[in-house]
């Protein structure tokens, strides 16, 4: 079946500009998770959502991060006032439910010029 | 979730077991033991996951010691297209788990 899929698979913007990621989870996942990886580090996690809410919204770095997930299924990661240190790898994960197993999507590749 | 520590870097010679530890000591009785794999640019890939057991399926065997505190991840064949960072993590079993605690894994290199 179709796994996790995100859009755009690359982004470059400029220092300032909003930015907005997309992750389409695999049907039936009610657990959703981004998180960042950084050129050469490991995986940060970002924010959770089961269902449309975000119990653990714990990892956005600052309030230019948001996210927001609609119908239980698509999420949309919301980066505004991009600056330089927001580019990363940008992954979305999904499970079943909270406890299940997470598969990854290809993630988005953003780079703020 | 308890931190896992692994050995940054690792060799196997194409065609021979590659095997990965991991030390997870302060594991609590309701954490799985997962290992995935991130190839060069591509998200990662989710392998295999125990409890208490030992678990096989297509790709690997995970190994977990009585005590859970440390566990190993063989790759039986390892190829070329094996070589990526393996990660081993543990994670909550029960609702809204959540985020999974990535460390920096093993990167491991296949050589022929």
């Amino acid at each position: 079946g179709a796994g996790v899929s995100q859009s755009p698979s690359n982004k470059v913007t400029e220092k300032g500009k909003d930015v907005e990621l997309r992750c389409d989870p695999i049907s039936g996942h009610t657990a959703l998770y981004w998180y960042r990886q950084s050129l050469g580090q490991g995986l940060e996690f970002l924010i959770y959502f089961q269902g449309n809410s975000a119990p653990d919204k714990s990892g956005l770095p600052s309030d230019r991060f948001s996210a927001e997930r609609t119908g239980g299924s698509v999420s949309t990661l919301t980066i505004q006032r991009t600056q330089q240190e927001d580019s990363a790898v940008y992954l979305c994960a999904s499970s079943k439910q909270g406890r299940d197993t997470q598969y990854f999507g290809p993630g988005t590749r953003l780079t703020v010029l | 979730d308890a931190k896992t520590t692994q050995p940054p870097s690792m060799d196997c010679a194409e065609g021979r077991a590659a095997n990965l530890p991991c030390n997870h000591s302060t594991i609590s009785g309701n954490e799985y033991v997962y290992w995935y794999r991130q190839i060069h640019s591509q998200g990662p890939q989710y392998i295999i996951h125990g409890l208490k057991n030992n678990e096989t399926n297509e790709m690997a065997s995970l190994i977990i010691t009585e005590d859970r505190k440390s566990s190993t991840l063989i790759l039986p064949h390892a190829t070329l297209r094996d070589t990526a960072v393996y990660y081993c993590i543990v994670r909550v079993v029960g609702t809204n788990a959540g985020k999974s605690t990535f460390g920096d894994g093993t990167t491991l290199t296949v050589k022929p």
